[in-house]
């Protein structure tokens, strides 16, 4: 079973056209959740972390947003320099006590003009 | 200030073999942990190094062993090479060593495996 489900696996919008991808969790002791950003041929880069229910977090046209057991991030009026594969990432603690840094599969965000 | 590193970019190696893939962290981390993404996957956890020890490590086989130097650079080593261990090789450094940090991701070495 999957700690950490991302949707949708691909989505589609035209320049303007603003919309929200999901990442779900079944953890428990949750520490916090990454949000991250990947374009083609390149390494992950770091948009946000969340540490609790309630909390957001903004940069430019994307705003990150934290519930119990499910995060969103919003894209406003998007433009296709925002194209890209969105990952999120939970870090929580095991009942054995060990730390656990888990990836969702992404979001293949494309923009188009 | 210095991003991540990796090298080499790209490797094509056989079964069998075994390979050393390198990593600078950035300037300032002394964490380093080590990634694999297969092509539409996230990224796995394999492990990490600090004080040049290992501090947590994810599902892989003994086979995937690590180092950490004095100057933080890290090194993966993978042996006796396996067709699925064709991916994305990440390294990441953060300031401080757990999950808490958010990890600073370099460009990844791309190895195939024929």
């Amino acid at each position: 079973e999957d700690q950490v489900t991302q949707s949708p696996e691909a989505l589609r919008l035209q320049e303007g056209e603003s919309s929200s991808l999901n990442c779900s969790y079944t953890v428990s002791g949750l520490r916090g959740l990454f949000w991250y950003r990947q374009d083609p041929g390149k390494g992950p880069e770091f948009l946000f972390t969340l540490y609790s229910a309630g909390e957001e977090k903004e940069k430019e046209r994307l705003k990150a947003t934290l519930t119990k057991k499910e995060s969103f991030l919003h894209i406003t009026a998007p433009k296709p320099e925002d194209s890209a594969t969105y990952l999120c990432a939970v870090h929580w603690v095991s009942q054995g006590g060990s730390e656990k840094l888990v990836f969702g599969k992404g979001t293949k965000l494309t923009v188009n003009p | 200030e210095t991003g991540v590193t990796q090298s080499p970019t790209h490797l094509i190696k056989t079964r069998g073999q075994q390979v050393t893939l390198r990593c600078s962290s950035q300037s300032g981390h002394n964490t380093v942990s080590w990634y694999q993404q297969a092509l539409g996957q996230g990224p796995q956890f394999i492990f990490q190094y600090y004080r040049e020890e290992e501090n947590g490590r994810g599902n892989f086989p003994p086979r995937f062993s690590g180092l950490q130097f004095p100057n933080y650079s890290s090194e993966l080593n993978v042996n006796a090479l396996e067709l699925d261990d064709s991916a994305l090789y990440l390294c990441a450094s953060s300031l401080a060593p757990g999950a808490t940090q958010p990890q600073h991701f370099g460009d990844g070495t791309r190895l195939s495996i024929l």
